[in-house]
This record gives structure tokens, C-alpha cells and sequence, in this order.
């Protein structure tokens, strides 16, 4: 079983608006990390917010927040007010443990493109 | 947030030949980990870097097809040997800090073999 789910290959959305980006994990480890990337057409890896199984609230990061549902098991990356630079592919990873030894799961990612 | 530097950013290989890919951070780390991002797919974990130790290599990776360094808390270096076209790729660095649990990556390193 896949251990990161993103079902949505693409996402549209238009400048100023708000926008989620699924992620659901699989895991039976109590204790975990999960993260969210973006990875503009570059290449690079940019971390943008973190959420640990433990955390009681939910992260936010400047225009990022994690909604997450740990009942669910969901971690939804929600951007509000996009922007053209918000375009780019997004990946949802999970980090199992609290080892330092433990490394990221990645999910397939999304593409999100903002329009004007 | 790190400062991770990889070089080269790009490259085109003969294919047959080796690349080594470098990897800097601004810091000193403990755990630092080696991906591939082949064309249109996700992050494959190749290996965990270990300084002072072979590198902890993931299943389907290999060391003589990876060969890994590690001789500080700084510094790692990863070399694609007898390179085919299905190995260009994306290749790319992370990091764990050991102040917190955040992961972060080098800017990539794209790869294209002909």
C-alpha cells in the first residue's frame, strides 16, 4: 500500500484565490512528520511547512496551512490568496519515527497552476 | 533556513562515464540522504549518507552504481558510474538538522545522458 496519496495529478486555480491540495498517509507508527514541498520548474526542493503527529494545532507558514486530520489521516496543504509564483509541482512526505535514521516518503505530487 | 549547495546544477554525459555529484551545507549535520527524481516522477530515496561509515544504500541502489562519500558533517559527495540514458535524472540532496525536524534540499542536479 502506498504510504503518501495525492490524488490530484493537477489543480487549477485563479490569482487571489484559495486553494487545497489533497495528501492522505498511511502509517502505524505514532509518531511521525509530515511535510510539504514545492518544486517550481528549476528543480529545486522547497520545504514549506511541517506538521508533527503530536503538534495539537495545526501548522501555518505565512500563506501555507496544513489542515490536518489525524483521525482522517489526511495532511491538506490549503494556499490562500494565490499567486502566478504559487505555480509549480507539490509533493506531500511523510517521515516515519523519530529516528534520525527514519528519511522521507514522498507522495506523486500535484501540479498546481495559477492563473490570472 | 540551510544553505545546501550542490554542484553541478546540470550536466550532459556521455553515456558510459561517471559523474560526481557535490554536496555542501552551511552547517554541520548528522544525517544527509541522496534522491533521484527521474523525468515526471516522484523522489526515490538512493541513500542515507553516513559520516565515518558506508552509506546505507535503499533497495534497487547499489554502491558500485552509486558511490557514496561522506568525510565530514559538511560535505557528501555522490558519483553515477557507467551512466545510461536511464539514469538522467534529477538528483538531489537533503538534510536533517539536528536542531529540529526539518528537512531540506540542495538546489538539484540535473542530469542528462546521451
Amino acid at each position: 500500500a502506498q504510504k503518501i496519496t495525492q490524488t490530484q495529478p493537477g489543480m487549477f486555480v485563479q490569482e487571489k484565490e484559495a486553494v487545497t491540495l489533497d495528501c492522505t498517509y498511511d502509517t502505524s507508527d505514532p509518531s511521525y512528520g509530515l511535510f510539504w514541498y514545492k518544486q517550481p520548474s528549476s528543480g529545486e526542493m522547497i520545504f514549506l511547512i511541517y506538521q508533527g503527529s503530536y503538534d495539537q494545532q495545526n501548522a501555518t507558514e505565512g500563506r501555507y496551512s496544513l489542515n490536518f486530520q489525524k483521525a482522517r489521516k489526511s495532511a491538506n496543504l490549503v494556499i490562500s490568496a494565490s499567486q502566478l509564483g504559487d505555480s509549480a509541482m507539490y509533493f506531500c512526505a511523510m517521515r516515519e519515527g523519530n529516528s534520525g535514521y527514519s528519511t522521507l516518503t514522498f507522495g506523486k505530487g500535484t501540479m498546481l497552476l495559477v492563473s490570472p | 533556513s540551510a544553505v545546501i549547495s550542490q554542484k553541478p546544477s546540470r550536466d550532459i554525459c556521455q553515456r558510459g562515464t561517471s559523474l560526481t555529484i557535490q554536496c555542501q551545507v552551511d552547517s554541520q549535520v548528522t544525517m544527509m540522504f541522496w534522491y533521484r527524481q527521474q523525468p515526471g516522477q516522484s523522489l526515490t530515496l538512493i541513500a542515507t549518507a553516513n559520516q565515518g561509515s558506508e552509506a546505507t544504500y535503499e533497495s534497487g541502489f547499489v554502491i558500485d552504481k552509486f558511490p557514496i562519500s561522506r568525510p565530514n558533517l559538511t560535505f557528501s559527495t555522490l558519483t553515477v558510474s557507467n551512466m545510461s540514458p536511464e539514469d538522467s535524472s534529477i538528483y538531489l540532496c537533503s538534510v536533517l538538522y539536528p536542531s529540529g525536524n526539518t528537512i531540506y534540499f540542495g538546489e538539484g542536479s540535473w542530469l542528462t545522458v546521451v
